[in-house]
């Protein structure tokens, strides 16, 4: 079965270090999820490509946070510094979004998700 | 905002019983899709059925079957003949806005009994 591959599967790092993440959607899919989820929040959408541009990143705070997509088989989530806050499962999700007007009928296909503390 | 609430933070059930997990959703749009994902302590989020809302018959997936109430917004998950693999997460989700962006609940923690 295809799946989505996410790296690292757990990161211990310092406050105030550089974290990044890495997802291999599925092959064929377009759109790129990328969620996180704590016991306070639950699961939420930080940002979400389509075709490798971020169609929202409304979830996500800007000044320590950028999500990037160098190609069709890279999705990247980075964080710099890093605070203790961000300590958290971080979920990757692709899909085969339609675009246009309207949605995919596609169900998101998560990885395994990094999960992620900062001392 | 579009909310997904899932009323029940744990449930149990004893193995070959039947259970229903509550969900309720709000939104303003009159087409989308409603989905239960599983998350077992592996941490891993896997889909166990999915309802588009313009389709009045309910979903079912083998031993899975939904409960869509469209005018009530509610949209309950039902497991029958529970298995011992069934204990997980269980998340209700909506997609939100008319997108592909996904509202999730806070989930309710299902255990299966022997």
């Amino acid at each position: 079965d295809a799946r989505v591959t996410q790296t690292p599967r757990h990161k211990v790092t310092e406050m105030g270090q550089e974290v990044t993440m890495r997802c291999q959607p599925i092959l064929g899919h377009n759109t790129v999820f990328w969620y996180r989820q704590t016991m306070m929040q639950g699961l939420e959408l930080l940002a979400y490509f389509r075709n490798r541009a971020p169609l929202d990143d409304s979830g996500m705070p800007k000044d320590r946070f950028s999500a990037e997509m160098p190609d069709a088989t890279l999705a990247t989530l980075k964080i710099q510094p890093s605070e203790p806050r961000d300590s958290a499962v971080y979920f990757c999700a692709s899909g085969s979004g339609q675009g246009g007007f309207g949605y995919s009928n596609q169900p998101q296909h998560f990885g395994d998700g990094t999960r992620l503390s900062i001392l | 905002a579009q909310t997904v609430t899932q009323s029940q933070p744990e449930m149990s059930v004893q193995e070959a019983e039947t259970v229903t997990l509550s969900c309720t959703y709000d939104t303003s749009e009159s087409d989308y899709y409603l989905f239960w994902y599983k998350q077992p302590p592996s941490r891993q989020m896997i889909l166990v059925i999915r309802q588009e809302a313009y389709k009045q018959q309910n979903a079912t997936e083998n031993r899975f079957s939904v409960n869509f109430q469209k005018a009530a917004k509610s949209f309950s998950l039902k497991i029958s003949d529970s298995q011992l693999g069934d204990a997980a997460m269980y998340f209700c989700a909506s997609n939100q806005g008319g997108s592909e962006k996904l509202v999730f609940g806070k989930g309710t923690k299902l255990t299966v009994n022997p």
